[in-house]
């Protein structure tokens, strides 16, 4: 089955600084990569996310690329604030039948945006 | 719209018994998700319902099922409780019309086994 790696697993900034989360995947068959960001006690809040067609999508700070040939994908945020500390997992899926219910995730990284 | 909604957010049961945990999704979306968080093996798949059909399942044991009615609500259980089933179980529902496969999570349910 499909398995994820994300590195690293902790990551301390200073604020202003750029940070970046890389993640590898398995299956060439995934086609669907979101980002979720967690912040302690709280749901996982989806914050950007890619399909396999495109190569790079940004939103404002937060952008994301993606390396099919590689397998791989990463999490770019720029310019990092004290409020972008959290646990941010990244996520996998191949859909059928339009279904992308089985998201399969990274361990995740601890980001610590230091003022 | 209201968001991905779970009852109860926090349960306390002892080995050997069973759970029901309750999710709404955001009105308008068809699929439903549920997943096993824990410190140890992060965020786990269970499994997708989409229109009352489980459509795809993770790797977990029988003692782990679900359903969906027909208005999208969906409930999990759990029989047989043991230690290690306590977790944080989190819902998310999706659109799935087309090109929209975001899924958005609740605030889960805090199950501790003891």
């Amino acid at each position: 089955g499909e398995n994820v790696e994300q590195h690293p697993s902790t990551l301390s900034v200073q604020e202003g600084d750029s940070a970046v989360i890389k993640c590898t995947y398995s299956d060439s068959a995934s086609n669907y990569f979101p980002w979720y960001k967690q912040e302690l006690g709280k749901r996982p809040q989806l914050i950007i996310d890619i399909r396999s067609n495109v190569g790079e999508k940004k939103d404002q700070r937060i952008a994301v690329t993606l390396n099919k040939t590689a397998k791989h994908f990463s999490l770019h945020i720029t310019e990092t604030q004290p409020e972008d500390s959290a646990v941010y997992f990244c996520a996998a899926s191949k859909g059928h039948g339009g279904s992308q219910g089985n998201l399969i995730f990274g361990k995740g990284t601890k980001l610590s945006v230091k003022p | 719209k209201a968001g991905v909604t779970q009852t109860p957010r926090y349960l306390i049961k002892t080995r050997g018994q069973q759970v029901t945990l309750s999710c709404s999704p955001i009105s308008g979306h068809r699929s439903v998700s549920w997943y096993q968080q824990t410190p140890g093996q992060g965020l786990q798949f269970l499994f997708e319902y989409f229109s009352e059909t489980q459509r795809n399942k993770g790797n977990f044991p029988g003692r782990f099922s679900g359903r969906q009615f027909s208005n999208s609500r969906s409930e999990m259980n759990v029989s047989t409780l043991e230690l290690g089933d306590s977790a944080l179980y989190l819902c998310a529902s999706s659109p799935l019309t087309s090109g929209a496969y975001e899924q958005y999570f609740g605030p889960g349910t805090r199950l501790t086994v003891t």
